[in-house]
């Protein structure tokens, strides 16, 4: 199957940095990636999404300025989440779809832990 | 609401027993799929059963697919400790497409050694 690499797997910060999260396809063109937030024992809450060379779609309730999101090609996509703050933290998972199968799966990154302190 | 919502929350078994786990949604939809994560992980698909499809199987893995009732069973025969994971279902709605699927909150599978 596809494969999404995303980087990195955990990342500590101290409140008011900025930490950027990379999604990569590596063997297949990402028009389109999916970004998520998870809490502990929670399901996956979209928060964006991406398409290649245009501006991403946000969610309701989520801040596009806070929550930047570039998707200059097709196989990178990257979240930035600016001026970090404890109640950041979360597990921030990416995912998109592979044409080769009719775009109907999706194949998620590893997921990103972040912690702020 | 939640378009996928699985029960039970949360299940423990002993290992070489068989684990099932529900998925109810609300709308009418193209497919339903199953994922699963470990913790700490991304997901995984597992499998994709289509709205005409009532029955699915994929080595240990058995879904099924009610469309009357909205609902859908996940059955891991003969479970093994490393099956031990969340398995959460998403739908994806009628013209939805990938980018329309929505994801359950999940049930957390414990297999006891």
């Amino acid at each position: 199957g596809a494969v999404v690499s995303q980087h990195p797997s955990r990342v500590i910060c101290k409140s008011g940095t900025s930490v950027k999260i990379e999604c990569r396809s590596l063997d297949f063109q990402a028009t389109t990636m999916f970004w998520y937030r998870q809490f502990p024992k929670q399901s996956l809450m979209l928060m964006a999404t991406s398409n290649e060379g245009s501006k991403a779609t946000y969610e309701q309730g989520v801040e596009k300025d806070k929550f930047l999101i570039n998707h200059a090609s097709l196989t990178l996509s990257t979240l930035t989440v600016t001026s970090a703050h404890p109640e950041d933290s979360s597990f921030y998972i990416c995912s998109a779809p592979d044409a080769r199968t009719t775009n109907e799966k999706l194949f998620f990154g590893s997921g990103t832990q972040l912690s702020v302190l | 609401s939640q378009q996928g919502e699985e029960d039970p929350q949360a299940l423990s078994i002993q290992e070489g027993e068989n684990a099932t786990m529900n998925c109810s949604y609300k709308t009418s939809i193209n497919n339903l799929q199953w994922y699963r994560q470990n913790s700490g992980r991304g997901l995984v698909h597992l499998i994709l059963i289509r709205s005409n499809e009532r029955e699915k199987h994929s080595g240990r893995l058995r879904v099924t697919l009610d469309t009357s009732k909205k609902s859908s069973s996940l059955l891991i025969t003969a479970s093994r400790a490393a099956d031990t994971a969340s398995y959460f279902c998403a739908t994806d709605a009628l013209g939805g497409g990938a980018d329309g699927l929505t994801f359950g909150k999940g049930t957390h599978l414990i297999i006891q050694p």
